[in-house]
């Protein structure tokens, strides 16, 4: 069975510093995805950065970098340089079958992250 | 303007009402899914469609109806929920390879009464 694990329920960090959001994930599949999203206090699911299970390199996107770390089945994300508008809940999400055009995508909990001036 | 648009934005309903909540999208893609954000509680899967044919139904009460006319258009029609199905009603949408990430609507807040 999938299963998603996000163990912090809160955060805090201080403007300008770095924070990493950890994500645990369990699978017997081993073609598969792992995304995080952002939901801002509007309600809107914004997807940030996706890592394959077959991907070498970690992946990145602008102040947003994903530490795949495969053998410990975790994927934390690195947010660098906290901005006041990073405050919101994060998502670590998992969706199995990647390659044979598999569906469905589960979440985990989700980390309230509060970005402090 | 996150390219997958959800009316209403806000319901309140009694539980012997019938209302349908809409999602379009305009991205090209060939995937839409029905979430649902409760409070406390990760989002639930409830639908997703492929090509506008139905590929997964997470086991979801029947009072909860989705409908897929065509690949840019998805509804869910509700009729006689209970107050325990007030929650976040999330669609978005994808391209059908699992390694993109999916484009979500700002959702529809339900509220049963």
């Amino acid at each position: 069975a999938q299963k998603i694990t996000q163990t912090q329920p809160g955060m805090f960090v201080q403007e300008k510093e770095a924070v990493t959001l950890d994500c645990t994930y369990d699978t017997s599949d081993p073609s598969y995805g792992l995304f995080w999203y952002k939901q801002p206090s509007s309600g809107e699911m914004i997807f940030l950065i996706y890592q394959g299970s077959y991907d070498q390199q970690n992946a990145t996107e602008g102040r947003y970098s994903l530490n795949f770390q495969k053998a410990r089945k975790s994927a934390n994300l690195v947010i660098s340089a906290s901005q006041l508008g990073d405050s919101a809940m994060y998502f670590c999400a998992m969706r199995e079958g990647v390659n044979t055009g598999g569906f469905k995508t589960i979440f985990g909990a989700g980390t309230r992250l509060f970005v402090k001036a | 303007e996150t390219g997958v648009t959800q009316t209403p934005r806000h319901l309140v309903m009694g539980m012997t009402n019938k209302k349908s909540l809409k999602c379009e999208q305009h991205l090209g893609h060939n995937a839409m899914y029905w979430y649902k954000q409760s409070a406390k509680k990760p989002l639930e899967l409830m639908f997703v469609y492929s090509l506008e044919e139905r590929v997964e139904n997470n086991s979801v009460p029947s009072r909860f109806s989705p409908e897929c006319p065509n690949s840019s258009h998805l509804f869910l029609h509700l009729h006689t929920l209970q107050p325990e199905d007030s929650a976040l009603y999330l669609c978005a949408s994808s391209q059908e390879a699992g390694y993109y990430g999916y484009t979500f609507g700002s959702g529809t807040r339900l509220t049963v009464v």
